[in-house]
């Protein structure tokens, strides 16, 4: 069945980075377009990122914009989220999740993975 | 602030009908897909309700959604207290180009 994992959160000081991964299996990674979505302590969801099928198309929510990077491996059934410059506001439970072209529906979601950015 | 704008709580007895709301504009809902979200506490977000008005493969047809101009409606039939959860609806917003969600509704039932 399909099957995303989500790693690489932690404990990290403000203006630090961090890398999350996101391991896909129980379906054609490569045909999927791909989100990242994260959700504050207490808070509601809030889109990050999206990333075509082939990397080509790429948006990103205007509070994450020029520190964050999604990227992609289709070989290594992939998904990763480069996160620079951090702050206290991007603490949250980032998910990774498989997204429709239109960006209209993610119909499949990982277990997330916290981030929390403190001194 | 979301873009989109949802009651923050509704509550119904068990075996009720209940209906949540999602307020948007032209450049989202009035232009694109709706999707619905439930989030049982502590776990991750689950797809309900996809293309305005469909379920995915093992919803149960208690759960049923619709669009009308810039606003969409989730409607839960017959509730149980396992429908206790967060729902939230999301969709596509062509102008700011990122994805939108409404802040979330939670559901009671009493």
């Amino acid at each position: 069945q399909v099957q995303l994992v989500e790693s690489g959160g932690g404990l990290v000081k403000p203006g630090g980075s961090l890398r999350l991964s996101c391991a896909a299996s129980g379906f054609t990674f490569s045909d999927y377009y791909m989100s990242w979505i994260r959700q504050a302590p207490g808070k509601g969801l809030e889109w990050v990122s999206y990333i075509s099928v082939t990397g080509s198309t790429i948006y990103y929510a205007d509070s994450v914009k020029g520190r964050f990077t999604i990227s992609r491996d289709n070989a290594k059934n992939s998904l990763y989220l480069q996160m620079n410059s951090l702050r206290a506001e991007d603490t949250a439970v980032y998910y990774c999740a498989t997204s429709a072209e239109t960006g209209t529906r993610n119909d499949y979601w990982g277990q997330g993975t916290l981030v929390t950015v403190s001194s | 602030q979301s873009v989109l704008t949802q009651p923050p709580s509704v509550s119904a007895a068990p075996g009720q009908k209940v209906t949540i709301s999602c307020s948007g504009s032209s450049s989202n809902i009035g232009n694109n897909y709706v999707s619905w979200y439930q989030q049982l506490p502590g776990t991750a977000p689950k797809l309900l309700i996809y293309d305005n008005n469909e379920r995915p493969s093992g919803i149960p047809d208690r759960f049923s959604g619709s669009r009308s101009g810039t606003s969409a409606t989730l409607g839960i039939a017959g509730l149980q207290t396992g429908d206790e959860a967060d729902y939230y609806c999301g969709t596509w917003d062509n102008i700011l180009s990122v994805e939108v969600f409404g802040g979330g509704t939670k559901l009671t039932v009493l």
